[in-house]
């Protein structure tokens, strides 16, 4: 009974390039969470979505970041042209029904450093 | 707007001592409240949860929060300190039926043997 899985762990990107996040929910979930982590900070909500759907982006930057979650695969979070004040960490998480906090299981994290 | 304050950033205590987190936070209506455990390089673990009733919650791995309305705070406490208790601990609010909580920034336990 895998927990959700995030990939990479650590990422590494020169300032200007492109970073991608993975997200793969728990079996049978099919609402995705994404969060960020800035240092010394709490987690901040980023982007909700279902299979093939965005249901609230309130929490993402305007420009450079997307996310999608295809209705096979993992939920993507891109960012392009990465810069240093994106160097967090970003959790995922997932849940069975649109529910509340409770019923979110977090993944451990990608923590991506902008050099 | 709702808002989570947690005043330390960094808690010490020796194995086997007790145990008290700070949580206050600010919202119009009761809140929903939580408690989770960040162990390094790890995601968030739910340790407990407040939504109504017995304003004294219990958790898993020993822990138990006390939700004070008259102060707007959710206090973690444990009896006795483990070593591997040794993590950053969050505290969240929510509003009823959403799922966008408000974190604190966190609070650094440091278990000495």
């Amino acid at each position: 009974n895998a927990g959700v899985m995030q990939n990479p762990r650590h990422l590494v990107r020169r300032r200007g390039q492109e970073a991608r996040l993975r997200c793969s929910p728990m079996k049978g979930h099919s609402h995705v969470y994404w969060y960020r982590q800035l240092p010394e900070e709490g987690l901040k909500f980023m982007v909700y979505l279902q299979k093939e759907n965005i249901i609230d982006e309130s929490g993402m930057p305007k420009e450079r970041f997307s996310a999608e979650f295809p209705k096979e695969g993992p939920s993507i979070l891109r960012i392009q042209q990465v810069v240093r004040g994106d160097s967090a960490a970003y959790f995922c998480a997932s849940s069975p029904t649109s529910g509340g906090t409770d019923t979110q299981y977090f993944g451990p994290g990608t923590r991506l450093t902008v050099l | 707007a709702q808002s989570v304050t947690q005043p330390d950033i960094h808690i010490t205590v020796s194995e086997g001592a007790s145990l008290e987190l700070r949580c206050n936070y600010s919202y119009g209506a009761t809140p929903y409240l939580f408690w989770y455990v960040q162990s390094p390089g790890q995601g968030l673990q739910l340790l407990l949860k407040y939504f109504s009733g017995d304003t004294l919650v219990q958790g898993i791995k020993g822990f138990e929060a006390e939700f004070k309305r008259s102060q707007s705070s959710f206090n973690l406490r444990k009896p006795s300190v483990h070593w591997s208790d040794a993590a950053e601990y969050f505290c969240a609010v929510g509003a009823r039926g959403s799922y966008i909580p408000t974190f604190g920034r966190g609070t650094s336990l440091i278990v000495h043997p």
